[in-house]
């Protein structure tokens, strides 16, 4: 069976600083994604890693893939208080179409 | 496109009724997907369709659950009779299965059910 393990599960950041949330996985897998999602409302899609060492940057967030590790990373850069929200990485399974879901960061940034 | 639509938006309803969930994909979208999202167990896939054939409903709790695609623009999912247990907030997503379209999910708003 296919876990997703992400850390930490909370996280409070002051503005202006940097963090990376980690996800791991347990088998291999050719997709890897990330979503977000505020408080009260939908999952939004942020990211979609298809290779090893994918790379990809939407302003203040930076997602990567290692895919001999089994790991992706979410960074954050300078980070500000509207990046506050629930970040999700999700695993494609290799047997369809489904996706496995980790817990979810809690992200919090203060000022 | 509008998204996926889900109706109802909110649900309050007594142990024992029948509940009925209801999806609108994204127009073109060859895969649906419910999931349910709780505090303790996070987001759970409960089934999946492609083309309108239930694909893997391995997640899908007991039998009380079952879901239906009688067509590309429309799926259901029916709880009966409902238990507190299920109170949760359920989504549906749709994607399309191309390469180029990476399957990536776009999800609906939420079913926000709560079972007294």
């Amino acid at each position: 069976e296919l876990k997703v393990e992400q850390n930490p599960l909370f996280l409070s950041m002051q503005e202006g600083k940097n963090y990376t949330i980690y996800c791991n996985y347990s088998t291999t897998s050719d997709r890897l994604y990330w979503y977000r999602q505020d408080p009260g409302k939908s999952l939004e899609s942020l990211f979609v890693l298809l290779s090893n060492g994918a790379v990809k940057q939407e302003g203040r967030l930076m997602a990567s893939l290692d895919t001999k590790a089994r790991l992706s990373t979410l960074h954050i850069t300078a980070a500000v208080h509207d990046l506050s929200a629930t970040y999700f990485c999700a695993v494609k399974t290799n047997s369809g179409y489904a996706l496995n879901f980790g817990k979810g960061t809690s992200l919090l940034v203060t000022p | 496109d509008a998204g996926v639509i889900q109706s109802p938006r909110h649900e309050v309803t007594e142990m024992g009724q029948e509940v009925t969930l209801r999806c609108k994909p994204i127009s073109g979208h060859d895969y649906l997907f419910w999931y349910r999202q709780t505090m303790m167990r996070g987001l759970e896939l409960l089934i999946y369709f492609n083309n309108n054939v239930p694909i893997d409903d391995s997640g899908m709790p007991e039998d009380r659950f079952s879901a239906k695609m009688p067509n590309a623009s429309f799926s259901t999912l029916k709880i009966q009779p409902s238990e507190p247990r299920d109170s949760a907030v359920y989504f549906c997503a749709s994607s399309l299965g191309t390469l180029l379209a990476k399957n990536i999910q776009y999800f609906g708003a939420g079913t926000r059910l709560s079972v007294l």
